[in-house]
């Protein structure tokens, strides 16, 4: 079974600052998902990573992944109070077409 | 345009009594995912289909039952709902067509009270 871990958990940030949430997953895989999750809703897709070395931006959020290091990134770029939210990374579906989604990273963007 | 229907978000019901949640899917999609999310946890696969075919989480308790009864509709049963079973319920659909895996796509959820 896929394990994928976050860090950091919570993560409380200055606007127009920039930082990087991790996500590490123990098996080789060659796809990574990112989700985002406003208090109180659902989870929202963001980026699909289906390479080795993908890179996928979208405003001020930008993911990558490493499928060597097993190491999926997702950068903020001079946070805004609107990214403030839950983003959860996910591995892909395995034999059993389930997907294994990390702990999630509460992310608080300070004016 | 909405793709994935949850229906009702938001429920209320007693200690004990029956409760079915329903979502419907507009993509076609031939995989059907169940969660239940508590607060400040991630989403915890209770269930999915692929297709007519069911696949239940080792861990997830009896109490909770599923039936899709066609491509398009999927239903969690909560046979007796006990206090811990309040939670947000999502489901989800993803067509992994081909073996090439596509992402999930969420409905907006049913946040379920018990009372």
């Amino acid at each position: 079974e896929l394990k994928v871990e976050q860090n950091p958990l919570f993560l409380s940030m200055q606007e127009g600052k920039n930082y990087t949430i991790y996500c590490n997953y123990s098996t080789t895989s060659d796809r990574l998902y990112w989700y985002r999750q406003d208090p109180g809703k659902s989870l929202e897709s963001l980026f699909v990573l289906l390479s080795n070395g993908a890179v996928k931006q979208e405003g001020r959020l930008m993911a990558s992944l490493d499928t060597k290091a097993r190491l999926s990134t997702l950068h903020i770029t001079a946070a805004v109070h609107d990214l403030s939210a839950t983003y959860f990374c996910a591995g892909p579906p395995g034999t059993g077409n389930q997907f294994y989604f990390g702990t999630g990273t509460s992310l608080t963007v300070i004016p | 345009d909405a793709m994935v229907i949850q229906n009702p978000r938001y429920q209320v019901t007693q200690f004990g009594k029956p409760v079915t949640l329903s979502c419907s899917q507009t993509l076609n999609h031939n995989v059907m995912y169940w969660y239940q999310q508590k607060s400040s946890q991630a989403p915890k696969l209770l269930f999915h289909y692929y297709d007519k075919d069911f696949n239940n989480e080792a861990d997830t308790p009896d109490n909770f039952q599923s039936r899709r009864p066609n491509t398009s509709f999927c239903f969690l049963d909560i046979r007796s709902p006990g206090l811990g079973d309040a939670a947000m319920y999502l489901c989800a659909t993803s067509s992994l067509a081909g073996g090439f895996g596509d992402t999930q796509y969420f409905g907006p959820g049913t946040r379920l009270t018990v009372l």
